[in-house]
Order: structure tokens, then C-alpha cells, then sequence
């Protein structure tokens, strides 16, 4: 069964570092996310991307943050300057092209900034 | 705007009786709901969604969840639990109109179950 893959599983980073996430989505899914969770906290969307470019994000997705699709299989979310409270789970998600699908998650990236 | 309540943070049971987990939401126009559950060190699961039709929906392992408009309620049900299925269950809700598509996410809900 197709799974959406994330890299890597973990990541410790010094705050004010750059870091890359990166996701491959399921083949034939057109749309794509990006959520985090705070360790104890609920599960937060931060951007959605279709066709090349961003459709919605959240409040939290501020201007140290950006997102990639830049070879047709990764999907990528980068934080350009790490700070102490980035540090959570980060879960990649996709899915097909009618209103109606399932958003399948990937196993998630934890991110410990230091 | 969207959003999911799951009163409970823990919900304990004994293996082979009966579960129920908790949801209510609010959306301004139809919801798509969702079921997602989280194992230790694991990602999210789907279990289950309510698109349209049937108010009684069936997923993944034995779980069902009933679909009340009127009480804007989207519970987990399952007729006999098992042990195997403590673990961290997520309602979700997105409007059928939400051009982006975002998942609202409830803040979780920890089932153990008990042998």
C-alpha cells in the first residue's frame, strides 16, 4: 500500500540553524501539507500546496518558513532560522485530487532545536 | 472558521467492552470529519470519515463512528476493545468549502485498555 515517506526521523539543530524537511507524498496525490505538533499539544495545520504553489497557510507559517516541490516526487519544508519553540513533530500529509480524499500522513520528523 | 472539541483526555476501558470516544465540532457550512489514531513514536493513522450518506460510518481494526448533525457530534465506537488499540485517537473536521483543505484537529484523545 502506497505511504507518504518522511526524512529524516529525527533532526537536533542549533537554534538559529537551517533545516530541511523533506517529504515524498504518495505518487498520484496532487495535494500537500505540512502540520506539527507540539510535544502534549494537538496536531496544527501549517500549509497546504497545489499545483506548484501554496494554497492556504496558518498564522504560524510566518516568513522563516517555506515550502518546495522542487523535483515532482519531494515535498519539502524548510525553517530558514531555527528557534527554540520550532522544536516539534512535523508531519507531512497528501492526497488525491477530489475534494472527498483521505489525507494520509507520513511518520513525522521531530525536531529538536537546542 | 472550524473546530474540534474531544472532552476527554483519557478514556479507559477493559478489554472486551465496549468503547466510546468523544467528538464534537463546529464548522459554518458542511463538515467532512475525520478519525485518526497515533500510535507510540508513530504517525497519524486514518481510521475512518464522514463524507456524506449513511450516518454510521465503518473503518479500519472494528471502529465505526456515528455522524449526529443535530449534536454536531462524530463519535468513536467500537463494540469490544482490545488492547492492542490503546493508543492516541485525533477527530479531525474540515468544511466542504475550505479551499485549502486544512485539517482542524481536536486535542486528542489517550484510549487504554485494560486486559
Amino acid at each position: 500500500e502506497p505511504e507518504v515517506t518522511q526524512t529524516p526521523s529525527h533532526q537536533v539543530t542549533q537554534m538559529g540553524q537551517e533545516v530541511i524537511l523533506r517529504c515524498v507524498p504518495i505518487s498520484n496525490h496532487l495535494y500537500f501539507y505540512w502540520y506539527r505538533q507540539i510535544l502534549g499539544q494537538k496536531v496544527e495545520f501549517l500549509v497546504s500546496f497545489y499545483n506548484n504553489e501554496i494554497s492556504e497557510k496558518s498564522e504560524i507559517f510566518d516568513d522563516q518558513f517555506s515550502v518546495e516541490r522542487p523535483d515532482g516526487s519531494n515535498f519539502t519544508l524548510k525553517i530558514r532560522s531555527t528557534k527554540l519553540e520550532d522544536s516539534a513533530m512535523y508531519f507531512c500529509a497528501s492526497r488525491g485530487d477530489t475534494v472527498q480524499e483521505t489525507q494520509y500522513f507520513g511518520p513525522g520528523t521531530r525536531l529538536l532545536v537546542l | 472558521a472550524q473546530s474540534v472539541a474531544q472532552p476527554e483526555d483519557q478514556v479507559n476501558v477493559a478489554e472486551g467492552n465496549p468503547l466510546t470516544v468523544k467528538c464534537t465540532y463546529s464548522v459554518s457550512g458542511n463538515p467532512y470529519l475525520f478519525w485518526y489514531v497515533q500510535y507510540p513514536n508513530r504517525g497519524l493513522q486514518f481510521l475512518l470519515k464522514y463524507i456524506t450518506g449513511d450516518n454510521l460510518v465503518k473503518g479500519s481494526y472494528g471502529f465505526e463512528a456515528e455522524f449526529n448533525k443535530s449534536q454536531t457530534s462524530f463519535h468513536l465506537k467500537k463494540p469490544s476493545a482490545l488492547v492492542s488499540d490503546s493508543a492516541l485517537y485525533f477527530c479531525a473536521v474540515r468544511d466542504w468549502y475550505n479551499a485549502g483543505n486544512m485539517l482542524t484537529f481536536g486535542g486528542g484523545t489517550r484510549l487504554m485498555v485494560k486486559p
